[in-house]
């Protein structure tokens, strides 16, 4: 059972403010780290997947990095707007075809 | 593009009911994920199915049980439903290891039993 650990638990940021979050996960056995998002009454939007060490990815305002050697990766989101508000969840895997075991996830309210 | 369709989209039981729900996966998806999120908590995994075979298994209780058929659709049968039963149920599908499994999520089917 991977152990997955993510900071902050919740986060309240004026429309405009950058943030970022972290997801801390055992860095033994590491497949791939998986970033999801997750709106109210919606189901989780897939963000990005992560699998080598140093890797960076980029969406619009969001982007992530990912250190598999001390086990954690980090989501940034430039400049929030109302519309990032959401809990954002990662999730790691240490093999193929595995089911996601999420984090307890960031949940973030940005203000306008 | 094509989305992973769940049905019922809601569903109102009494205890002691059975219950299925069905999962329609992206097509060329050949695994589904069964998950279920309580009030107040995170997802958490039921079971797996990968070319039509249980691939994994989570906390699915003994009173449940699912398939994937042949047009890789999925469907969660539920016994004996008991109030803690009540939850939101997930279903993800992927293709297998592109990219990494990305797993692609349902609307849900949220359960409420009375």
């Amino acid at each position: 059972i991977l152990n997955v650990e993510q900071s902050p638990q919740s986060l309240h940021v004026q429309e405009g403010d950058s943030t970022n979050f972290t997801c801390s996960f055992p860095s033994s056995n590491f497949y791939a780290l998986h970033w999801y998002r997750w709106e109210t009454a919606k189901s989780p939007e897939a963000l990005f997947v992560m699998t080598l060490n140093g890797d960076e990815k980029k969406k619009g305002r969001i982007s992530a990095t990912l250190n598999t050697k001390e086990g954690y990766s980090y989501l940034y989101i430039k400049g929030s707007q109302p519309e990032d508000s959401a809990t954002y969840l990662c999730a790691p895997a240490n093999q193929a075809g595995t089911a996601l075991i999420f984090g307890k996830g960031t949940t973030l309210s940005v203000s306008s | 593009a094509a989305g992973v369709i769940q049905s019922p989209r809601h569903l109102i039981k009494e205890k002691r009911e059975t219950a299925t729900l069905k999962c329609y996966p992206i097509p060329r998806h050949d695994t589904v994920y069964w998950y279920q999120q309580g009030p107040g908590q995170d997802p958490q995994f039921l079971i797996s199915f990968y070319e039509k075979m249980q691939s994994d298994k989570g906390s699915i209780p003994d009173r449940f049980s699912a398939q994937q058929f042949s047009d890789y659709h999925s469907e969660l049968n539920m016994s004996s439903l008991e109030l803690g039963d009540s939850a939101l149920y997930f279903c993800a599908s992927s293709p297998r290891d592109h990219p990494r499994d990305t797993q692609y999520f349902g609307p849900g089917t949220r359960l409420t039993v009375l």
